[in-house]
This record gives structure tokens, sequence and C-alpha cells, in this order.
């Protein structure tokens, strides 16, 4: 029944290294959305994609990319990590709001992925 | 822009009893759809609650109603009979037609219950 996988659920990674973190749904949904996870400022929006190869920068882009290869799939990439990117991923999808029944715009997340950068 | 608003960063409620978590939301947008989500020390987010800006009448899933006072713009959950595995951060979040892609959360309340 899992809808929204996210590929690793705990990463240790060196400053420096270039880490992807990988996102599939199974819900044929349009919308993909990478947000950031730290304590006491809740959830920031990363990045989103609305589309396969379409994206939109979220409240806090810098330092980070994505790609949306195909509809499934939507990959979060840090090109060079470093200390203060330790933190909670989650990935989520959704239909677009107005395009379905009640409900079934509800945002789905995955189990999130939980960053550590030395 | 979107805004929520969640004004109780911490509340404590007694088991078996009933608490309400405050949200308070600002769009001038007609059509919106108001989410609840429950996130344990686990880390996943869980769907709770839904109410469309349109609905007659409040939503109710189990043991979580959502107290919708359009007027107000408020969304508040209310959870009856707490139970211990309640205990949790809980989110309020909007989306609307003109943002129809974007989600926009609150910061969140975390509930403890008491046993």
């Amino acid at each position: 029944d899992v809808k929204v996988t996210q590929s690793s659920r705990y990463l240790v990674k060196r400053t420096g290294e270039k880490v992807f973190l990988e996102c599939v749904q199974d819900m044929d949904h349009e919308n993909m959305f990478w947000y950031r996870q730290d304590p006491g400022l809740g959830l920031r929006l990363i990045y989103f994609s609305y589309d396969v190869k379409m994206k939109e920068k979220g409240d806090i882009p810098e330092g980070y990319s994505v790609s949306r290869e195909k509809k499934e799939r939507f990959s979060l990439i840090l090109e060079s990590a470093s200390t203060n990117q330790t933190s909670m991923y989650l990935c989520a999808s959704s239909a677009t709001f107005g395009t379905a029944g009640a409900g079934a715009n509800v945002l789905t997340f995955g189990a999130g992925s939980r960053l550590t950068v030395l | 822009a979107q805004k929520i608003t969640q004004t109780q960063p911490g509340m404590f409620v007694q088991e078996k009893e009933a608490v309400t978590l405050d949200c308070t939301y600002d769009t001038s947008d007609p059509s919106y759809g108001l989410f609840w989500y429950k996130q344990p020390s686990s880390g996943e987010m869980i769907f709770l609650i839904y109410q469309g800006s349109y609905d007659q009448q409040n939503a109710t899933e189990g043991r979580y109603s959502l107290n919708f006072q359009k007027a107000r713009k408020s969304a508040n959950l209310v959870i009856s009979a707490s139970q211990l595995g309640d205990s949790a951060m809980y989110f309020c979040a909007m989306v609307s037609v003109t943002t129809g892609n974007q989600f926009y959360f609150g910061t969140g309340t975390s509930l403890t219950v008491i046993p």
C-alpha cells in the first residue's frame, strides 16, 4: 500500500560529496515536492515539479537541484553537500487542486530521509 | 500571500479528554482546501482530515473533526477521547486554486497526551 517511496531512510555523507535523494510515487500525480524539515522551522519547500521536466523553486532552493525525467520519479540533488544541509528531507506528491474530487488533492508524503553531512 | 498560522507551539491533554488545536489561514481565493497532518516521532507525515472551502459541513474522520469557521478563516482540529498514541506534532496546511500546486504549512503544534 506504499504510495510514495523515498530511496533512503538514513544517509551519512561527507562535506563536498554529491548526494542523490530519490522519490517515486505510484498515484499518477502531476505534482511532486521536496521539503526540508528542521526543528522549530517547520516544513520548508525546496523545489516542486508540476510536470515531467518542469520545476519551480520553492523557498530555499539554494544548494539544491532537482530532476524529473519521468512522471513517477522526482530526485533531489545536493551538488556539494555541506554540514548545514543536515536535515530531514520529505518528498510528497499530489494531484492539482481543483482537478479532482474532494480528498483527492491530499498531499501524500514519503517516510522521509534523514541526511547527516559530516 | 498565502499564510497559515498555528499559535500553539505545545499542548498537553489528559488521556480520554478532547483537545482543540488552532489554525488560522489567510487567502483571498474563494476556492481552497485545508488539511491536517500528524507527524509522530518516526517522522512520517500522516494525513488526518480535509476540508474544502465550499463544503457545507465540517469534516469528520473518526475521532478527528475540523471546526471550520470560514468567516473567521479558522480551521481548528478537534481530537476527541485522546489516546497516548495521539502524542505527536500536528500541522495545518492549505492549498488553493491559484497556487494549484503549492501547499502552505503552519509551524506545527506539539501535542502530548498525559496518562
